[in-house]
């Protein structure tokens, strides 16, 4: 089962920064926060990931709360292409690899 | 770069049948992943493989079967269809070194009816 909750749905501006909200109060002291995006039915892309510490790079920042159990990812200017289902995902420990553990998503609105 | 092909992207099966996705990667990376996408929901893992030879099951894999004989491939075999298994298939990989696991490369998908 997903160890993230997220709405289901969001709209955002555009041009205006979009900030998505994920739950994950269950989460282990060494899991990963990761974030993937899948623009209509194409493969999932990658945004970014982290542990503890805010990290940002050229797609967006992710702010992870002091207690860990929560996160938000910050589109800082949506753009149209920004319409996308965005998953918050937990990275878990399976025997000796890792696993992530995908959730529904937010479906991400941007409206001109 | 090509990155993960998928083919095919489109297929319709009976009932019973079996049928092979192909998946190959021309990044180098070791480590590839099979999942599947049902509508409205998040992907779920069928099987992964760590390296050439290696394989091991995820969260779903009844009815699937996997091999990795190279690097760069990935088959996915599905034995006697049923219509549970109408879904879209994802392909992906990612390097991982010492430990550390890069981000995952997607294909563009196959879309699998079994009527």
């Amino acid at each position: 089962d997903a160890k993230t909750t997220q709405p289901t749905s969001m709209d955002c501006a555009e041009g205006r920064a979009a900030n998505l909200p994920c739950n994950h109060s269950t989460i282990s002291g060494n899991e990963y926060v990761y974030w993937y995006r899948q623009i209509h039915s194409q493969g999932p892309q990658y945004i970014i990931h982290g542990l503890k510490n805010n990290e940002t790079n050229e797609m967006a920042s992710l702010i992870i709360t002091e207690d860990r159990k929560s996160s938000t990812l910050i589109l800082p200017h949506a753009t149209l292409r920004d319409t996308a289902v965005y998953y918050c995902i937990v990275r878990v420990a399976v025997d000796s690899n890792y696993q992530l553990i995908w959730g529904a998503g937010t479906k991400l609105i941007i409206k001109p | 770069n090509a990155g993960v092909t998928q083919t095919p992207k489109f297929r319709i099966l009976k009932i019973g049948q079996s049928m092979t996705l192909q998946c190959a990667q021309d990044m180098n990376h070791n480590y590839m992943y099979w999942y599947r996408q049902d509508p409205g929901m998040g992907l779920k893992l069928i099987y992964y493989s760590v390296g050439a030879g290696i394989t091991d099951k995820g969260e779903v894999p009844n009815g699937y079967n996997v091999s990795r004989s190279t690097t760069e491939d990935f088959p996915l075999r599905l034995e006697l269809a049923a219509p549970s298994q109408t879904s879209v298939y994802f392909c992906a990989s990612s390097y991982s070194i010492g430990g550390r696991t890069g981000e995952l490369f997607f294909g563009e998908g196959s879309r699998l009816t079994v009527l």
